[in-house]
């Protein structure tokens, strides 16, 4: 199965900056994904990142304030845009690769403070 | 997308066997079942993945009935390590979405 190092593994941010974090595959992969978990929630799906294309976003989720960058099969990133502190959060990648046992896996997490 | 039922929440002691069951009604051709455990401030870990019948490995076993309408996850005998979150998932093996949809999972205590 795919091996996801997600950096920053947390951070402290200011209200009204920006924070990009990444997601790194140590192979190609099919499908990347981002979630958001808020604290005591479930994972949020937040968008499908597409290699060379915009992201495909969830109801809720828009690009402006979670741009998501793909280059190619084995990086993304997401910015969290002009942040508050309801951003607070813990944002994962996903990966899923046909055939793959598992298909899906998931990054360690970062966990965002928005101060 | 296949939606899934758990327990909120289910209790355990040291030792025994755990058996979670995840319903799944709408489950496609395609899809696979999926369990996760998480624990808090970490991303999923997989524990277990089938398609029909049984599939065991080191830590768990799956059970998925004929209908593959609902899965059952088995810990057998759980330690006080093992409380975590635990989520059924179903979809994954169609390249149009390939995206999963978490529902609340359950949380396993146990107790010593």
């Amino acid at each position: 199965s795919a091996v996801i190092s997600q950096k920053p593994s947390r951070d402290i941010c200011q209200r009204g900056t920006s924070l990009t974090i990444q997601c790194q595959v140590d192979s190609q992969v099919t499908m990347m994904f981002w979630y958001r978990q808020q604290p005591g929630q479930s994972l949020t799906l937040i968008a499908t990142a597409n290699q060379g294309s915009e992201a495909t976003y969830e109801s809720g989720f828009v690009i402006d304030k979670f741009p998501i960058s793909r280059p190619n099969l084995t990086f993304s990133t997401l910015t969290v845009s002009n942040m508050s502190p309801e951003d607070s959060s813990i944002y994962l990648c996903s990966v899923w690769d046909a055939g793959d046992t598992p298909l899906y896996t998931f990054g360690s997490g970062t966990r965002l403070t928005v101060v | 997308l296949a939606k899934t039922t758990q327990p909120i929440s289910m209790d355990s002691y040291e030792g025994q066997e755990v058996n979670i069951t995840c319903s799944h009604n709408n489950i496609a051709t395609n899809d696979y079942i999926t369990w996760y455990q998480q624990f808090p401030s970490q991303g999923p870990r997989f524990i277990i993945q089938g398609y029909k019948t049984k599939v065991t490995n080191e830590v768990a076993s799956l059970f998925i009935p004929a209908d593959r309408k609902s899965s059952t996850l088995s810990l057998p005998r759980v330690s006080l390590s093992d409380t975590a979150v635990y989520y059924c998932l179903v979809g994954g093996s169609s390249g149009n979405t390939g995206k999963l949809i978490f529902g609340q999972g359950t949380t396993l205590q146990v107790k010593p």
